[in-house]
């Protein structure tokens, strides 16, 4: 069964280093997430891109964050530098487009980070 | 803004027992809803949905019905197992536009006990 890949699973960091995840899609999903999930939340959309173009990334703290997903296959999200309110869980989902028949978002098992 | 609101937990329940959990939403628009559900250091799976209004979602045991009239989409089972102990996070969406991102509650821990 077709999965999301997300690397690492886990990852400690101190403080003001950088710090990179990364994230495979399901073959032929020309959408992409990235969501963060604070402990005890809900997760919230930090940028959405179809194939390769970002069509939201209002919620990203882009004086800090970046990602890109330069093939419109994989993508990789940076935070630099790393601040302990980053403590969180990064979950990366896909789905086929954006119309309603085929929007179903299909989540990896996401990647919890702890900055120290 | 479109938001989802659930009902805290924990949610404590013997096994056998019915299970609901509520959640209702503000929207702009006409969403889809959602079910998802977290397993221990897992990400989320979705369990069920409703794209309609008196739509019913169903999966696994599980059961929601969109209620348009009290913007509320609450889930249900009739027996939990112990094997249901997860968090369960309610969401929406509005499609068309160039986003369709989803909105969750905060999520409910459901524990089930033996």
């Amino acid at each position: 069964e077709a999965e999301v890949a997300q690397s690492p699973r886990y990852k400690i960091t101190e403080k003001s280093q950088a710090v990179a995840f990364w994230c495979d899609p399901i073959s032929g999903h020309a959408t992409l997430y990235w969501y963060r999930q604070i402990l005890g939340q809900g997760p919230e959309l930090l940028v959405q891109f179809q194939d390769e173009s970002v069509v939201d990334d209002s919620q990203l703290p882009k004086d800090r964050f970046s990602a890109e997903r330069l093939k419109g296959v994989d993508s990789t999200l940076k935070i630099q530098p790393a601040e302990l309110g980053d403590s969180a869980m990064y979950l990366c989902a896909s789905s086929l487009g954006l119309g309603q028949g085929d929007t179903e978002a299909f989540f990896g098992q996401g990647t919890r980070l702890t900055v120290v | 803004g479109d938001s989802v609101t659930q009902m805290e937990g924990p949610v404590t329940l013997s096994e056998e027992a019915f299970l609901t959990i509520n959640c209702t939403y503000t929207a702009t628009g006409y969403p889809s809803l959602f079910w998802y559900v977290q397993y221990p250091g897992e990400g989320l799976q979705l369990l069920l949905k409703a794209t309609k209004a008196d739509d019913k979602g169903s999966n696994k045991g599980f059961e929601a019905t969109y209620r348009k009239e009290t913007t509320s989409f609450h889930l249900e089972k009739g027996s939990v197992q112990v094997s249901d102990s997860a968090v369960y996070f309610c969401a929406q969406t509005n499609y068309g536009g160039a986003t369709n991102k989803l909105i969750f509650g905060t999520g409910t821990l459901l524990a089930v006990q033996p």
